[in-house]
């Protein structure tokens, strides 16, 4: 089967930094999406990684170790409206192939 | 542009009954998926379309679900007869290419509940 893992809830002060991790053991591999989604609206795309190293993007980082199975999320400079939840996805074989984390719900505290 | 086009977005019905959920793609997209989300089983794939044809529904629970796409713009997914379990949102999503870091656009979901 496939597994990808994240942990169920984090919680993080205002102006902090936090790291969701996500591992995976799929049978197949072709990338990596980390999306976010507000509490009763749709996933939005955050990142993606396909080799091995870190992706930065503004406020928003995101790690991927392929030999290790590993990923993680960083987010700088916390903000109330970070508070969300952090799918973590993996694409399969092609971008119609792609398994979701059970999501990580963030929440920011002032 | 518009973004991805769900309706409705609440529906709420009583077991037995047919529900019917439509969805409207980014207009170019050649590919729509539809997902469904629940606390339970989190984000899964149920069917999608490559130029308006099915390619893959093995994640279509059982046959009591189908999913149609008359043409580019408009793919229905119907549930018959519904059941509690159904309960669940759903969403709809399209993207342009298989390949590369093009993404899925998701629709702002269907918040199905059968009583």
């Amino acid at each position: 089967g496939q597994n990808i893992d994240q942990p169920t809830e984090m919680t993080a002060t205002e102006g902090a930094i936090v790291q969701i991790n996500c591992t995976y053991q799929t049978s197949g591999f072709n990338g990596l999406f980390w999306y976010q989604q507000h509490a009763g609206e749709a996933p939005t795309f955050l990142s993606y990684n396909v080799l091995d190293g870190l992706e930065e993007k503004g406020r928003f980082s995101s790690f991927l170790s392929r030999s290790k199975g590993y990923s993680y999320l960083l987010l700088k400079e916390l903000q109330m409206k970070d508070s969300a939840s952090y799918l973590c996805a993996v694409r399969l074989y092609n971008n119609n192939d792609m398994r979701f984390g059970a999501g990580t719900r963030l929440t920011v505290k002032p | 542009d518009a973004g991805v086009i769900q309706s409705p977005r609440h529906e709420v019905t009583e077991m037995g009954q047919e529900v019917t959920l439509r969805c409207k793609p980014i207009s170019g997209h050649d590919y729509l998926f539809w997902y469904r989300q629940t606390m339970m089983r989190g984000l899964e794939l149920l069917i999608y379309f490559n130029n308006n044809v099915p390619i893959d529904d093995s994640g279509m629970p059982e046959d009591r679900f189908s999913a149609k796409m008359p043409n580019a713009s408009f793919s229905t997914l119907k549930i018959q007869p519904s059941e509690p379990r159904d309960s669940a949102v759903y969403f709809c999503a399209s993207s342009f290419r298989e390949f590369g870091t093009d993404t899925k656009y998701f629709g702002p979901g269907t918040r199905l509940t059968v009583l």
